[in-house]
């Protein structure tokens, strides 16, 4: 079975565009996570969505939004980037709202020029 | 609130030798607790977690952590490295509650070197 698939792989911007990062959970996954991870750092947490709902979110500005789809894939946007913004944004999915482990897929590199 | 702390931001080895990942958390309920390994330009990999019962947990690629409540403490050990072994390795923590989202908070991660 595949598992999280996520797409673009790598992608660079300039400041204040906005952008479209693409998430495929675990086949019967209905829990997807986002997360944002800066160079030397551990990922924060930037969303979750089960059964379609935001169901937590964390210290992120509102230039950052997001949606999951009936087929249970996901879609993050982030509007007016920033240099700092420069991140690997990494998508993880469970099968239910609070199960573990969550299955983290490859992360999309986003670079901010 | 949770937090983690990750003891060594990077910690060398030479190959075969013990391998000891420090990691202390704090949070005001029981949580669970997980070590992510991750490999260049790779996502986590879940090595471990503890949810409840036995308090010494076996993972993957022959790891181990032991939770010690008592020392808030998640260490990671391995008896003998193998140059595979390098990696960056995350110690994280989550909340129990069920009705809550699954937020993982995450440690500022190991960088772990295997020397020849």
């Amino acid at each position: 079975d595949a598992g999280v698939t996520q797409s673009p792989t790598h992608l660079i911007k300039t400041r204040g565009q906005h952008v479209t990062l693409r998430c495929s959970p675990i086949s019967g996954h209905k829990s997807v996570s986002w997360y944002q991870q800066v160079l030397g750092q551990g990922p924060q947490f930037i969303f979750q969505y089960y059964e379609k709902e935001e169901r937590g979110r964390g210290n992120f500005p509102d230039r950052f939004s997001a949606r999951q789809f009936p087929n249970y894939s996901s879609e993050l946007n982030v509007n007016a980037l920033l240099l700092g913004d420069s991140a690997l944004y990494l998508c993880a999915s469970s099968l239910g709202q609070s199960n573990q482990p969550q299955h983290f897929g490859d992360g999309t590199r986003l670079s901010i020029l | 609130a949770q937090s983690v702390t990750q003891l060594g931001s990077h910690v060398s080895v030479s190959e075969g030798a013990l391998v000891l990942l420090r990691c202390n958390y704090s949070s005001s309920v029981p949580p669970y607790l997980f070590w992510y390994v991750q490999y260049p330009n790779q996502g986590l990999q879940l090595l471990l977690k503890y949810t409840t019962g036995a308090t010494l947990v076996k993972g993957i690629n022959g790891f181990e952590a032991e939770f010690k409540k008592s020392e808030t403490s998640f260490h990671l050990t391995k008896p003998s490295a193998h140059m595979s072994d390098a990696a960056e390795y995350f110690c994280a923590v989550s909340d129990r509650g069920y009705s809550s989202a699954s937020k993982i908070i995450f440690g500022s991660g190991t960088r772990l070197s295997i020397r020849p």
